[in-house]
């Protein structure tokens, strides 16, 4: 079973301010994907990346930046953390080819309020 | 742009009946169509998958039934039961020069007893 580990698993922010969210996937896998759930829009991509030190914009990118030093690390950066930002945040990684590459496994979720 | 399109939005349906989700994509690019479910509170987990070579799938109650041509499918579950009340998302993803996995808005599934 594949494993990505979310962290913090909740985190209260002050508007202006930087929140930095890490993701950590220890079954070389080659792509990561961030994501971003509010009520009624369902997932939203933001960034996401195939290959270390590379990254693209997703859907929503606006107001977040992404890392991706390593395969195995993927950070999510909001540089000035604003309301609208508040939302569950999710990591996914999967494999490149071979075995189920197709198959999504997400960490448990960032639970971001920002006040 | 919604890439990613899925109605209804929420559906009730009686133990024991048919549920019918649907959902429309706009890329062609894409070649793998996956459905995945949520729990409250859960992360989403993959629960049945198509790509486009083949027209339908089925994993035990559940079935997805795909339409290149429309770029439509959709996902039946016959004798739904109370415990597949859950969020039902529709996604789509590629590989080679498209590697995006987007969503679509979801569709919630009640089964009542």
């Amino acid at each position: 079973e594949a494993a990505v580990t979310q962290s913090p698993r909740s985190k209260v922010a002050v508007t202006g301010g930087k929140v930095t969210l890490s993701c950590h996937q220890t079954n070389n896998h080659d792509y990561m994907y961030w994501y971003r759930q509010d009520t009624g829009h369902g997932l939203r991509l933001i960034h996401y990346s195939y290959v270390a030190d590379s990254t693209e914009k997703g859907d929503i990118p606006d107001g977040y930046k992404a890392s991706r030093p390593s395969q195995e690390n993927f950070s999510l950066i909001l540089e000035l953390a604003s309301l609208s930002q508040t939302a569950v945040y999710f990591c996914a990684s999967r494999a490149g080819t071979g075995g189920a590459p197709y198959t999504l496994y997400f960490g448990a979720g960032t639970r971001l309020s920002v006040l | 742009q919604q890439q990613v399109r899925q109605s209804p939005q929420s559906l009730t349906v009686w133990e024991g009946e048919t549920a019918i989700l649907n959902c429309s994509y706009e890329d062609s690019t894409f070649d793998y169509f996956p459905w995945y479910w949520q729990f409250p509170r859960e992360s989403p987990a993959l629960l049945i998958a198509i790509r486009p070579v083949s027209n339908k799938k089925e994993d035990g109650r559940f079935t997805i039934f795909f339409n290149k041509r429309e770029k439509k499918l959709s996902l039946h579950i016959t004798d739904s039961q109370p415990g597949d009340s859950a969020t039902y998302f529709c996604a789509a993803s590629g590989d080679t020069g498209n590697y995006k996995y987007v969503f679509g808005a979801g569709t919630r599934l009640k089964v009542i007893a």
